[in-house]
């Protein structure tokens, strides 16, 4: 079965960092373009960062470009979003998908909570 | 700042029919644009419905369909069902290795 499972998320202060991990199974995760996606509490939802197939190629939204950093580890099979400088309105859950042919394939989400 | 825009909101009466619309605050959706449709209902994980303009995910009824308008992006529901009451997204690719998503617009089924 085809899965994407996010962890990481949690609270965490204002300034502060945390680096949310998507694990996938399944399929092998070197062969497709992933992205991380946010929702924040009953908002739509908004692209953050997408990365190419071997990690070479990286591109983020304006509003996290300088804090987030998008990664990932093929042989483990895993997708990384390292989050820096931290803010109260980056408050959401955080989505990784896979990227095939401009098909997106969701995982379940995982919930960071910016405040103090 | 490009924006992709989309109706807050619309309404269909079960059995009808409704488009959907996704724009850009400046310049036209084309097909190299790759618009995709996502549905979610509050709560959930989002599902995707269709992908590069036209294409329906798997699993996907073809009471879905999507397409290109004029100057926007489009998604038809053909017999509305109740389960159909939703918020749905666009997505759009905005410049190279930028996307995009719409504010949503949010389905009710009456």
């Amino acid at each position: 079965e085809v899965q994407l499972v996010e962890s990481g998320g949690g609270l965490v202060q204002p300034g502060g960092s945390l680096r949310l991990s998507c694990s996938a199974s399944g399929f092998t995760l070197s062969s497709y373009w992933m992205h991380w996606v946010r929702q924040a509490p009953g908002k739509g939802l908004v692209w953050v960062s997408r990365i190419s197939k071997d990690g070479s190629d990286t591109s983020h939204a304006d509003s996290v470009k300088g804090r987030f950093t998008i990664s990932r580890d093929n042989a483990k099979n895993t997708l990384y979003l390292q989050m820096d400088s931290l803010r109260a309105e980056d408050t959401a859950v955080y989505y990784c998908a896979r990227f095939h042919n401009f098909e997106y394939f969701w995982g379940q989400g995982t919930l960071v909570t910016v405040s103090s | 700042q490009t924006v992709v825009t989309q109706e807050p909101s619309f309404s269909v009466s079960p059995g009808g029919t409704v488009t959907l619309t996704c724009g850009l605050s400046s310049g036209s959706v084309s097909t190299s644009s790759y618009p995709s449709w996502i549905q979610q209902t509050p709560g959930q994980t989002p599902r995707t419905l269709i992908y590069s303009t036209n294409i329906r995910s798997s699993g996907v009824p073809d009471r879905f369909s999507g397409s290109i308008l004029g100057n926007k992006a489009a998604l038809t529901i053909t017999g509305a069902q109740a389960d159909d009451e939703s918020d749905y997204y666009c997505v759009l690719s905005v410049r190279s290795g930028i996307w995009a998503f719409g504010g949503g617009t949010k389905l009710t089924v009456l």
